[in-house]
């Protein structure tokens, strides 16, 4: 399975603020995926991230809010734009594995807002 | 979100016991994909099932899935303290977008 780091791995910030999310890959990979995890609760979709194109945001997800960059197939970054408490979550990117559809998850970021 | 259903929601159990859970959906599945989430971690992924009534195993654990293709269940056995954490389904409807809906999660504690 390859191997996904994520950066910041945690950040207390302010109400207003944004924040980026970097998620870095060890090899290329076709699908990249940014999820969030609130407390206590599952796992969200929140977008596709496209290589070189804009990407696809699931419902109740909006690009002003979240904005999404893949320049190339192994690097991800996601930002949480204009921060309230209700952001304050687990940021989790994932990727498809080269053989079957098995998905594989970074280490989270876990985002604090106050 | 859409989510499935899982159960037991939580559950604690002694060590060396055996135990199960599954997720219910009132949709067909794909592929189902089982994890396990410690605490500050991120779902580290325990097995895969590609067809109904398939049965896999992966040393203590064994998951199938369900033969109507709308469920599927993990036991595992002999449970040890190191089992503690979320357990999470994940199923996917169709096959080719990588997408996939994710169970409520069942939290295992473990007695020793």
């Amino acid at each position: 399975s390859a191997v996904i780091s994520q950066k910041p791995s945690r950040d207390i910030c302010q109400r207003g603020t944004s924040l980026t999310i970097q998620c870095q890959v060890d090899s290329q990979v076709t699908m990249m995926f940014w999820y969030r995890q609130q407390p206590g609760q599952s796992l969200t979709l929140i977008a596709t991230a496209n290589q070189g194109s804009e990407a696809t945001y699931e419902s109740g997800f909006v690009i002003d809010k979240f904005p999404i960059s893949r320049p190339n197939l192994t690097f991800s970054t996601l930002t949480v734009s204009n921060m309230s408490p209700e952001d304050s979550s687990i940021y989790l990117c994932s990727v498809v594995g080269t053989g079957r559809n098995e998905q594989f998850f970074g280490p989270g970021t876990r985002l604090t807002v106050l | 979100g859409q989510q499935l259903n899982q159960s037991p929601q939580s559950m604690f159990i002694q060590e060396g016991e055996d135990v199960s859970m599954n997720c219910t959906s009132s949709s067909i599945f794909n592929t189902w994909l089982w994890y396990k989430q410690d605490p500050g971690e991120g779902p580290v992924l325990l097995i895969a099932l590609y067809k109904a009534g398939e049965l896999t195993s992966n040393g203590r654990l064994t998951a199938q899935f369900g033969i109507t293709r709308k469920d599927s269940f993990l036991n595992i056995s002999a449970s040890i303290p190191s089992d503690v954490g979320i357990y999470f389904c994940a199923g996917q409807r169709t096959s080719g977008t990588y997408k996939y809906i994710f169970g409520t999660g069942t939290r295992l504690k473990v007695l020793a």
